[in-house]
């Protein structure tokens, strides 16, 4: 079966920095996304990744091994209004969006 | 604001009872989707529409009714709920699902549903 696997909740400090793992076993692969949702709002779209190796938007950058079927969020400067949940999706064989559970990340001031 | 609204924003109601979710998307989009998002679980994908035609339909209750009169409107209609139906319905568009190219997906706010 096809499956995304992301912690359920992650803890960090204001101004740290964190690292959101995200695995996926899918039929075939067509590229994974990145969204963040706050609390009682939309799940906003962060990134796109489908070739292998770090993309950087800012204080976020997402990182794909399609080999290893891992990728990552890594947030830097972290800071209060970045608490919220990170879910992590891949796209299969079929253009079809198989969703993680999501991450809740709380920051700590 | 990502261009797709959603109304009402919270509903409570009982199982007996007939209500209407409505999405509404700016962003000229062709697609648009339902889910169902509970706590602690992956989206649920519901119901996916490509140029008003229902395209997907991932096996979901008859109690639970889409309708798509055009390209930037979508309802979802819901009669005779069940208490495990209370969730967040999330709808979402789209540029183009429908041809293997990547598409992103925006989404609304959602409706917080509580069925009692």
């Amino acid at each position: 079966g096809q499956n995304i696997d992301q912690p359920t909740e992650m803890t960090a400090t204001e101004g740290a920095i964190v690292q959101i793992n995200c695995t996926y076993q899918t039929s075939g692969f067509n590229g994974l996304f990145w969204y963040q949702q706050h609390a009682g709002e939309a799940p906003t779209f962060l990134s796109y990744n489908v070739l292998d190796g770090l993309e950087e938007k800012g204080r976020f950058s997402s990182f794909l091994s399609r080999s290893k079927g891992y990728s990552y969020l890594l947030l830097k400067e972290l800071q209060m209004k970045d608490s919220a949940s990170y879910l992590c999706a891949a796209l299969d064989s079929n253009y079809q969006l198989i969703w993680g559970a999501g991450t809740k990340l709380i920051i700590k001031p | 604001e990502t261009g797709v609204t959603q109304t009402p924003r919270h509903l409570v109601m009982g199982m007996t009872n007939k209500k209407s979710l409505k999405c509404e998307q700016h962003l000229g989009h062709n697609a648009m989707y339902w889910y169902k998002q509970s706590a602690k679980k992956p989206l649920e994908l519901m119901f996916v529409y490509s140029l008003e035609e229902r395209v997907e339909n991932n096996s979901v209750p008859s109690r639970f009714s889409p309708e798509c009169p055009n390209s930037s409107h979508l309802f979802l209609h819901l009669h005779t709920l069940q208490p495990e139906d209370s969730a967040l319905y999330l709808c979402a568009s789209s540029q183009d699902p429908g041809t293997g190219n990547v598409d992103t997906q925006y989404f609304g706010p959602g409706t917080r549903l509580t069925v009692l």
